[in-house]
């Protein structure tokens, strides 16, 4: 089946400096990619909409110019943590959309960061 | 606020029993609903979806309602086992397709 790939799995980096994540669909070419955090006891929280050789989509409250998010090719999103803060601390999680009109969501493996 | 809701944050279910987990929507346009399985430290997987054209969608052990008067929606898993045990999150998906909204999980322990 599908497959998304996360990189890395874990980070841990200063705070001040800047983290890149990359998500890759391996199997299928996905023009559309989002991006979750996920908070202790909450919900995968979308924080924005990659879209394949645009500008991505952010939901309400998350800083497009700390969160910057590319999506150059149908396989490689990537998500940058802009001068990180021990607050942005998470899990980050990607996903995919499948091919279907409906297709369903194939999810990386999620990446721990750790700011210190 | 928050358009996806599950109410129950945990659930405690005898192996072979049935676990029902259950999820509420406010945004009369979800029109397809999907569930995931996630393990600590790992990203969601696809379990089981719905669209909002049925009531019913069955995979195995695993089958998904959907009332849509009520905006409600419920996994069925019968019968339980301990492989079972994680946080299901219920989806819910607008029109376009292209955004997807979380319910807060439900944490489901299988118990041997």
């Amino acid at each position: 089946g599908a497959v998304v790939s996360q990189h890395p799995s874990r980070v841990i980096c200063k705070s001040g400096t800047s983290v890149k994540i990359e998500c890759r669909s391996l199997d299928f070419q996905a023009t559309t990619m989002f991006w979750y955090r996920q908070f202790p006891k909450q919900s995968l929280m979308l924080m924005a909409t990659s879209n394949e050789g645009s500008k991505a989509t952010y939901e309400q409250g998350v800083e497009k110019d700390k969160f910057l998010i590319n999506h150059a090719s149908l396989t490689l999103s990537t998500l940058t943590v802009t001068s990180a803060h021990p607050e942005d601390s998470s899990f980050y999680i990607c996903s995919a959309l499948g091919s279907g009109f409906y297709g369903e969501l194939f999810f990386g493996e999620g990446s721990r960061l750790t700011v210190l | 606020d928050q358009q996806v809701k599950q109410n129950s944050p945990s659930l405690s279910v005898q192996e072979g029993r049935i676990s029902i987990l259950n999820c509420d929507y406010t945004n009369s346009m979800f029109d397809y609903f999907l569930w995931y399985k996630k393990y600590p430290a790992e990203g969601p997987t696809f379990l089981i979806s719905i669209s909002s054209i049925k009531d019913k969608n069955e995979d195995g052990r695993f089958t998904v309602f959907l009332n849509k008067s009520a905006k409600h929606l419920s996994l069925h898993i019968v019968p339980s086992q301990p492989g079972d045990s994680a946080v299901y999150f219920c989806a819910a998906s607008g029109v376009a397709g292209n955004q997807f909204y979380f319910g807060t999980g439900t944490s489901l322990t299988v118990i041997p």
